[in-house]
């Protein structure tokens, strides 16, 4: 089992470009999230879905959109970057009725 | 929401202390409290976890009490070791079982360095 994977590891964007980050989780998680991490910040939630077809905001949503394609893949679109979301993104997945939530290696992410 | 406020932010210790990490969180409904290790440039990864209807639990030299009644909770390090260095996350959650998930607020983090 790879847990949970993420694709790119590292991206450089320029203001006003888009991309999207990739995560996809081979343990027949249900629920799946995706973090920011900044310096002195923690972990803070930008979306989350609980379960295939659903999707919702978390802490800092602005400037997200997501999408749960299939139980496997959650993908996190930027579509516009700009340089306050240069930060490390984490997806985590978790199973059905279990609290533990597995983290993906993260994407480093630089807005210039 | 959820608000969790962790303490310190930097703690720095001698190989063999005992280290001490606390965490407050806001909402009396949370009952669920994980801690994650992050080490340098690598994912978060779960070390210790409770629920709110025990107080304490131990896993070898990590040890984490729960005050439900001041909506705190603390890790504890026994027998620091240079390995035991890295950012401690603390994490508050309203687990209701069955087919819920987690929703996790985490604290701020807290730099733990083991010197030896």
């Amino acid at each position: 089992n790879a847990g949970v994977t993420q694709t790119p590891k590292f991206q450089v964007l320029k203001t006003g470009q888009s991309m999207t980050l990739q995560c996809a989780q081979d343990m027949n998680h249900n629920s799946m999230y995706w973090y920011r991490q900044d310096p002195g910040m923690g972990l803070r939630l930008i979306y989350y879905s609980a379960s295939e077809g659903t999707t919702d905001k978390g802490e800092v949503p602005n400037g997200y959109n997501v999408s749960r394609l299939n139980k496997r893949e959650f993908s996190l679109r930027l579509e516009s970057a700009a340089p306050s979301q240069t930060s490390v993104y984490f997806c985590a997945s978790s199973g059905q009725g279990v609290k533990t939530q597995y983290f993906g290696p993260g994407t480093r992410l630089l807005v210039l | 929401g959820e608000n969790v406020e962790q303490h310190p932010s930097t703690l720095s210790v001698q190989e063999g202390d005992s280290a001490v990490i606390k965490c407050t969180y806001s909402d009396s409904a949370s009952n669920y409290f994980p801690w994650y290790k992050q080490e340098l440039g690598k994912r978060p990864q779960l070390i210790i976890d409770i629920r709110s209807n025990v107080g304490e639990k131990k896993d070898q030299r990590i040890a984490v009490t729960l005050n439900k009644t001041a909506k705190h909770f603390s890790l504890h390090i026994t027998e620091t070791q240079p390995e035991d260095s890295a950012v401690y996350f603390c994490a508050a959650s309203i687990y209701a079982g069955g087919t819920s998930y987690g929703k996790l607020t985490f604290g701020q983090g807290t730099i733990l360095t083991v010197h030896p």
